[in-house]
């Protein structure tokens, strides 16, 4: 069956610029998770979703990062006033939910910002 | 607060020797353990796992780890390597909860 889709693949923005990440996640997948993966910061998790709920933000960065889950399936992540420093590949995630269960990824988000 | 070391940021090794990468975890608590490889321009993909019940895990394309409590460990083994390995490893526990923490990988170079 179809895997976890990301889109766009690439995108390059101004410093200062809004971006918007989208990811969809495997069908009937409960859980959907984000994560950062940067050249200094290794893989770094952002926000989960259980169904539309995201009981753990504690990932975000800061109040620029902002991300919602719409009918338990499609996520947006939304960057705001993007900095040079945000630069990196955001990867999405999603699994049945709870810690033993396997979270599938997707291909990922490379995001430059000049 | 649970971490993930990898020894290790870089392998390289023979085509056809053993390939073996270390992990260890500091937890509270027994984790779940898992090794994803990364292949260029990919999304990570799920080698193994460790939940519960046998400590010795065998994982797709000839991986298996072994979970050993005393030690903290959850090193990544293959007898024998394909240049088809070559390719990031990340070791992640999610020890109670459902958010992964990775080590910080370790990229595997083959050699013909």
């Amino acid at each position: 069956g179809a895997g976890v889709s990301q889109s766009p693949s690439n995108k390059v923005t101004e410093k200062g610029k809004d971006v918007e990440l989208r990811c969809d996640p495997i069908s009937g997948h409960t859980a959907l998770y984000w994560y950062r993966q940067s050249l200094g910061q290794g893989l770094e998790f952002l926000i989960y979703f259980q169904g539309n709920s995201a009981p753990d933000k504690s990932g975000l960065p800061s109040d620029r990062f902002s991300a919602e889950r719409t009918g338990g399936s499609v996520s947006t992540l939304t960057i705001q006033r993007t900095q040079q420093e945000d630069s990196a590949v955001y990867l999405c995630a999603s699994s049945f939910g709870g810690p033993q269960e396997t979270q599938y990824f997707g291909p990922g988000t490379r995001l430059l910002v000049l | 607060a649970q971490s993930v070391t990898q020894l290790g940021s870089h392998v390289s090794v023979s085509e056809g020797a053993l390939v073996l990468l270390r992990c260890n975890y500091s937890s509270s608590v027994p984790p779940y353990l898992f090794w994803y490889v990364q292949y260029p321009n990919q999304g990570l993909q799920l080698l193994l796992k460790y939940t519960t019940g046998a400590t010795l895990v065998k994982g797709i394309n000839g991986f298996e780890a072994e979970f050993k409590k005393s030690e903290t460990s959850f090193h990544l083994t293959k007898p024998s390597a394909h240049m088809s390995d070559a390719a990031e490893y990340f070791c992640a526990v999610s020890p109670n909860d459902y958010k992964l923490s990775f080590g910080a990988g370790t990229t595997v170079t083959v050699r013909a």
